[in-house]
């Protein structure tokens, strides 16, 4: 079965400072996507960056980036630069590849302190 | 495209009563996913369909639930008889199968049964 682990329940950052997420993940499926999504609290969630399993190299996306260690089975997430909108939950997720259902860690909740 | 809407935003109910949400996602994707989210957790997968078919449901889908899409446009999920463990957001999501991998969520719709 795939599980997504997220062992950080509160984060706090200041701003300017980069900040890591942690995210890890099982699964026996040697194809897969990771996800990273953000959610404000007015609950919308806002995709963030995508790595694929195969993909050669850690995706990036402005200030985000994904420090992805396939042997680790780890996808954690680099915010650099925070900022105060920066705050909210954060979620790490992997796609099923058959459905394309996504399955979700516990979140992360990230503070951005001026 | 203004990307994937989801009514009502609020809802309150009481207990026993029946409800419906209505997502409208993306005008050319192909699938459609609803998820729950409790408080403090990430989303758990419902159910989803590809166009009009229902294609899988989660074992959290009681028999009280039932989800539909019509024509493969819109969906709606009604909840019979709530009860107040229901009380959740739930977000639809849309993924267009042959374009990027990231699914575009709604802003969710908030239930509380009282």
């Amino acid at each position: 079965a795939q599980k997504i682990t997220q062992t950080q329940p509160g984060m706090f950052v200041q701003e300017k400072e980069a900040v890591t997420l942690d995210c890890t993940y099982d699964t026996s499926d040697p194809s897969y996507g990771l996800f990273w999504y953000k959610q404000p609290s007015s609950g919308e969630m806002i995709f963030l960056i995508y790595q694929g399993s195969y993909d050669q190299q850690n995706a990036t996306e402005g200030r985000y980036s994904l420090n992805f260690q396939k042997a680790r089975k780890s996808a954690n997430l680099v915010i650099s630069a925070s900022q105060l909108g920066d705050s909210a939950m954060y979620f790490c997720a992997m796609r099923d590849r058959n459905t394309g259902k996504l399955i979700f860690g516990q979140g992360t909740t990230l503070q951005v302190k001026p | 495209d203004t990307g994937v809407s989801q009514n009502p935003r609020h809802k309150i109910t009481k207990r026993g009563q029946n409800v419906t949400f209505r997502c409208d996602p993306i005008s050319e994707h192909n699938r459609l996913y609803w998820y729950r989210q409790t408080l403090g957790q990430g989303p758990e997968f419902l159910t989803y369909f590809q166009n009009e078919a229902q294609l899988e449901k989660s074992r959290l889908l009681s028999d009280r639930f039932s989800a539909e899409r019509p024509k493969g446009s819109f969906s709606t999920l009604e909840i019979q008889r709530t009860e107040q463990g229901d009380s959740a957001m739930y977000l639809c999501a849309s993924i267009l199968t042959s374009g990027q991998p990231e699914a575009f969520f709604g802003q969710g719709t908030r239930l509380t049964v009282v």
